[in-house]
């Protein structure tokens, strides 16, 4: 079975910029996620999408990041504009169900650095 | 609002030798907790989880977990340490139904041969 899919792996800009990260998620999972990890932190949920619908995006930071999932499938997460301290990981996960009991299962992220 | 706690930022442990991992948590209701791995530039391994039932969890790799409801811990073990195991670990916790899963900071486990 394929994993959740991310690219790029490693993105550098420079801040002010705008960039997007792009998921695949395991096929057949309705649900899926987009996290941050902070360099010595653990990840923090940004947007939570079931099929295309947003079922919680209250850490999203909604001025200046943007997230889709159009056809229920694919999901993109954009920055515009970019910030110092958006400088991170970005992991993409997808589950088989929004169920509090459905394990989550990640992709390998993209690295973000802000200069 | 739930949270969790892992105390080490750092363990320690020469191969061959037990290991434990902390995680202490809180919820306001019934948590579903989880254990996920990290290797250097991968994504999160799901390692194990409790929902409901036996206290004592068995999952991947010879890991295992024991549901403290008392103590509200759920620590990570394993009987003998192998070097492969030198990772990140973090303990996730969810308050029920359907709410966001909450990590910890991530506690790294370094296996000395």
């Amino acid at each position: 079975e394929a994993g959740v899919a991310q690219s790029p792996r490693y993105k550098i800009i420079e801040k002010r910029q705008s960039v997007a990260f792009w998921c695949n998620p395991i096929s057949g999972h309705a649900t899926l996620y987009w996290y941050q990890q902070i360099l010595g932190q653990g990840p923090k949920l940004l947007i939570q999408f079931q099929n295309n619908g947003v079922v919680d995006d209250s850490q999203l930071p909604k001025d200046r990041f943007s997230a889709e999932r159009l056809k229920g499938v694919d999901s993109t997460l954009k920055i515009q504009p970019a910030k110092l301290e958006d400088s991170a990981v970005y992991l993409c996960a997808s589950a088989i169900a929004a169920s509090g009991v459905s394990e989550q299962f990640f992709g390998p992220g993209t690295r973000l650095t802000v200069l | 609002a739930q949270s969790v706690a892992q105390p080490e930022d750092q363990v320690n442990v020469a191969e061959g030798n037990p290991l434990t991992v902390k995680c202490t948590y809180s919820v306001s209701g019934n948590p579903y907790l989880f254990w996920y791995v990290q290797y250097p530039n991968r994504g999160l391994q799901f390692l194990l989880k409790y929902i409901t039932g036996d206290n004592l969890v068995k999952g991947s790799y010879g890991f295992e977990a024991e549901f403290n409801k008392s103590q509200t811990s759920f620590h990570l073990k394993k009987p003998s340490a192998l070097v492969s195991d030198s990772a990140l670990y973090f303990c996730a916790v969810r308050d029920g139904g359907n709410t966001p899963l909450v990590f910890g900071k991530g506690t790294r486990l370094s296996v000395i041969a």
